[in-house]
């Protein structure tokens, strides 16, 4: 089963509005992260949050960490049409130094 | 300019054919993996490779192998072993395991 599950699947917004997505994780982690992908692209990482961190900005990406809920949510505010792509989150739970990755949320901004 | 580089950016198969995706990076990371994306999927672990000369399996590694003679270079070669190869097969790097990945822009697969 998979460590890393996004939600929603898919999400389609209005440029200009924030866009939240989230990440649910079954076993503890020493970090989180979340990338980026533009279709047909190569990831780009976006944050990493450590497990002793509850919050982290990053220009217009805000990330929240709840351990307790093992959840974590990206926000972005004030999208733009450029903001389009598909994002993962990351952890690193298991201990053969893999990360582990989830299916990923596709949000398009509509102008 | 520091960064991962994967040639080519496609590549076509024909059936029993094996066939060798390069990768790159002058970012002096010790650990480079290989994922194969399918469409509308997440990542998945073919190989990975924390330090030169050394590499594991991942969670679909049968029908692909990989080397790890240099620490810049560690390339995948596809097997005639991997019947379902059509994939998007992406290359990443880091300084440490676990620890942020550098991803290449990708090599795309396709079977004629």
């Amino acid at each position: 089963s998979q460590q890393g599950e996004e939600d929603p699947q898919a999400l389609s917004i209005q440029e200009g509005e924030n866009a939240t997505m989230n990440c649910s994780y079954k076993t503890s982690i020493n970090n989180l992260q979340w990338y980026r992908q533009n279709s047909g692209r190569g990831l780009v990482h976006l944050i990493l949050i450590r497990s002793n961190e509850r919050e982290k900005h990053s220009g217009r990406l805000r990330v929240t960490l709840d351990t307790s809920k093992k959840s974590s949510s990206l926000l972005i505010t004030a999208s733009r049409a450029a903001d389009t792509a598909s994002y993962f989150c990351a952890t690193d739970a298991r201990s053969n130094y893999q990360l582990i990755w989830g299916a990923g949320t596709k949000l398009i901004i509509k102008p | 300019d520091g960064g991962i580089t994967q040639s080519p950016k496609y590549l076509f198969r024909k059936e029993g054919q094996n066939v060798t995706l390069s990768c790159e990076q002058n970012l002096n990371h010790d650990a480079m993996y290989w994922y194969r994306q399918d469409p509308g999927q997440g990542l998945r672990l073919i190989y990975y490779s924390q330090i030169v000369n050394d590499f594991q399996k991942g969670d679909i590694a049968e029908g692909y192998s990989v080397s790890r003679e240099k620490k810049e270079s560690f390339p995948l070669t596809v097997t005639s072993a991997q019947k379902n190869p059509t994939a998007f097969y992406l290359c990443a790097s880091s300084l440490g395991s676990q620890e942020t990945q550098y991803f290449g822009p990708g090599t795309r697969l396709l079977v004629l």
